[in-house]
C-alpha cells in the first residue's frame, strides 16, 4: 500500500510567489520521520527539510517549511519567494521502522515544479 | 558533511555483460547503505538493504542473483547488476547510513543504459 502519497504530478508558479506542495502519510507508528528532497534533472537527491513526529513546532529550513498537522498525516512542503533554480522534482518521504528494511525512506511519486519568469 | 561518492555516474553496457556500481562514504562510517532504483519520472524504488558484514535484505521482486550487493567494509558497498538485459536500463541511487544517525547520504547516482 502507498505510504506516501503526493497528489499533485505537477505545479506551476511564477517567480517570487509562495508554493505548497502537498504531502499525505500513512502510518500506525507513533514515531517516524518525514523528509522532503529536491531532485533536479542531474539526478542527485538533495535534502531539503526534516520533521520529526514528536516535534510540536514545524520545520523550517531558510525558503523551505514544513506544514505538519499530525492529525491530518499531512507533511505540505512550503517553497516562499520561488526562484528559477526551484524548478525540480520534489520528492517527500517517510522513515519509519520496518523489520525488512530496518530505516529506509519510502518516497511519495513526487511533484514536478516548474517556475517560470 | 557527510558524502557519498558514487560511481560511475554514467555506463553503456553491452546485454548480457555485468556493470558494478561503486558507493563510497567519504567522511563517515556508512554500517547501513540502501539501494534504489528509478525510472524517468517515477519515483524512488527501494531495492535492497545492506549491513556492513552481513546479506543484504532484497525487498520483494527484486532478484538477489541479478542484483548483488556486497558491503565488506563501513565505507564501501557495491551493487553488481549481473547479465544486464535492456529491461535494466534505470537509475541506480545509493543512500548511506551511520550507526545512531537518522541522517541520510545520497550518493549522485548511475544511469544505466544496456543496449
Amino acid at each position: 500500500a502507498q505510504k506516501i502519497t503526493q497528489t499533485q504530478p505537477g505545479m506551476f508558479v511564477q517567480e517570487k510567489e509562495a508554493v505548497t506542495l502537498d504531502c499525505t502519510y500513512d502510518t500506525s507508528d507513533q514515531s517516524y520521520g518525514l523528509f522532503w528532497y529536491k531532485q533536479p534533472s542531474s539526478g542527485e537527491m538533495i535534502f531539503l527539510i526534516y520533521q520529526g513526529s514528536y516535534d510540536e513546532q514545524n520545520a523550517t529550513e531558510g525558503r523551505y517549511s514544513l506544514n505538519f498537522q499530525k492529525a491530518r498525516k499531512s507533511a505540505n512542503l512550503v517553497i516562499s519567494a520561488s526562484q528559477l533554480g526551484d524548478s525540480a522534482m520534489y520528492f517527500c518521504a517517510m522513515r519509519e521502522p520496518d523489520s525488512n528494511s530496518g530505516y529506509a525512506l519510502n518516497f511519495g511519486k513526487g511533484t514536478s515544479l516548474l517556475v517560470t519568469p | 558533511g557527510a558524502v557519498v561518492s558514487q560511481h560511475p555516474s554514467r555506463v553503456i553496457c553491452k546485454s548480457g555483460t555485468s556493470v558494478k556500481i561503486e558507493c563510497r562514504s567519504l567522511d563517515f562510517q556508512a554500517t547501513t547503505m540502501f539501494w534504489y532504483r528509478q525510472f524517468p519520472k517515477k519515483s524512488l524504488m527501494l531495492m535492497a538493504t545492506s549491513n556492513e558484514g552481513s546479506k543484504a535484505t532484497y525487498e520483494q521482486g527484486v532478484e538477489k542473483d541479478k542484483f548483488l550487493i556486497n558491503h565488506a567494509s563501513l565505507t564501501l558497498s557495491t551493487l553488481t547488476v549481473t547479465s544486464a538485459h535492456p529491461e535494466d536500463s534505470s537509475f541506480y541511487i545509493c543512500s548511506g547510513q551511520g550507526a545512531n544517525n537518522y541522517g541520510y547520504t545520497f550518493g549522485s547516482g548511475t544511469r544505466l543504459t544496456v543496449v
